[in-house]
Parts: structure tokens; sequence; C-alpha cells
């Protein structure tokens, strides 16, 4: 079955420093890669997705996340951060099986809070 | 075209009362997960269904819990009996058939058991 595993619970930081936030699963076939994010009041929303291709996906508000296959990961960045960066942060694994109609498995969020 | 909704947004409920949360899908869409957002939980799969297949019902965390999807389209989640570790945010997202499969959530029912 597969797993997704975000290790940091919380983080803090000020603006403008760079963001990582880590994700790695456990799935040893083909996957589809999500991040999706819930700003303050709002409804979780998709941020960015990986499927096949460039292993380095952009997605909105200057995120990006790197697939690294080798190392199950899917880990997020963004280079500078903003005060409205703050938010929870949920990855996601989809395994890609032909069909598609596959569970969707989240991790469990990651916090970030964003300082002026 | 609207997105998912849910209802009621807000629920309060007396502890050992039945409670029942809908959803409404984005239209045409195929799929439909139904999650529980608990403080410091994250987001916990509870059931998906898949067009006419058989519900993966896998998160269900007990018997209380069942949920059904009508004529393909709406979905309500219904709490037998219900507990106050029931207390949480339960979201419904919907997708399109496709392997890409991004969920658009709802804007969740807050559940308070008291």
């Amino acid at each position: 079955a597969q797993s997704v595993s975000q290790h940091n619970h919380h983080v803090i930081l000020s603006e403008a420093a760079s963001l990582e936030l880590g994700c790695n699963y456990s799935y040893g076939g083909t996957v589809n890669l999500f991040w999706y994010v819930q700003y303050p009041g709002q409804h979780l929303q998709l941020l960015l997705k990986y499927f096949s291709g460039d292993p380095l996906v952009k997605g909105i508000k200057g995120f990006e996340a790197e697939f690294i296959k080798s190392k199950f990961s899917f880990n997020l960045r963004k280079p500078s951060v903003q005060w409205s960066d703050t938010a929870e942060y949920f990855c996601a694994v989809n395994a890609g099986n032909s069909g598609g109609y596959q569970k969707v498995t989240f991790g469990t969020g990651t916090k970030l809070q964003v300082i002026p | 075209g609207a997105g998912v909704s849910q209802s009621p947004s807000n629920k309060v409920t007396e502890k050992g009362k039945d409670v029942e949360l809908r959803c409404d899908p984005i239209s045409g869409h195929t799929a439909l997960y139904w999650y529980r957002q608990s403080l410091g939980q994250g987001l916990e799969f509870l059931i998906y269904f898949q067009g006419n297949s058989a519900p993966d019902k896998s998160g269900l965390p007990s018997d209380r819990f069942s949920a059904e999807r009508t004529g393909g389209s709406v979905s309500t989640l219904t709490i037998q009996r219900t507990q106050q570790e029931d207390s949480a945010v339960y979201l419904c997202a919907s997708s399109s058939r496709g392997r890409l499969e991004t969920q658009y959530f709802g804007p969740g029912t807050r559940l308070l058991v008291l």
C-alpha cells in the first residue's frame, strides 16, 4: 500500500528565507505526486503536480518541487517565502496504474508560519 | 461552474446523536472522497467512491461511520451515535476521470460533538 511521510510538522521562517518541505512516499511503481495547500480559512487547493517528464515541476506562486525517484522524494521548495505563504501544505501520492481510478493518499501536513 | 459544496457548514450535536453530512461534487466528476481533518492529525482518508465500483471504505474508523453516493453524484456521510472524538472538519473532494486525479475540495463541515 502506498504511504506518504512529511517529516516537518511545523516550520517557522522569516520573510525572504528559503523553504524546503520534505515529502517521501513508499510505492515501488509509477506514481503521480501532488502538493496541496490550505491557506487560513480557505479550501484545500492544488499547488502543483507531477505526472511524468521533467522531474522539476513549477507550480503557482513561485513554488516548485523535484521528483527524485531514487530517493522516493518530492520535496517542495521556494527560494524566498512571503508572509502570504503562511498555510498548511500537504503532499499526496497516487499510484499511476493504468485506468487512473486510484485512491490518493495524503501526508499529515506541514504547517508553515512566515514571520514578517 | 460551481465547485464542490458541502452542507451544513457547521454542526453542533450532542453525544449519542446521529448526524448526516452532505457533499455535492462538481458535475461530471466520477470520483468522490471523504476526509477528516482533526487538530494535529492532518488529513485522514475515510472513503472513496469511483463511478459504479464498490467504494473503498478502508479509512472508516468504526462501524458508526457510513457513506453512500446516490446516482453517482451527491454523497452523504452518516455518523451514528456520535462521540466527542468525532469532532473534526469533514472534507469532501471530487475529481474527474484520469490518472492525474487532481482533487477539488469543498469548504468542509465543522462538526462539534458536545
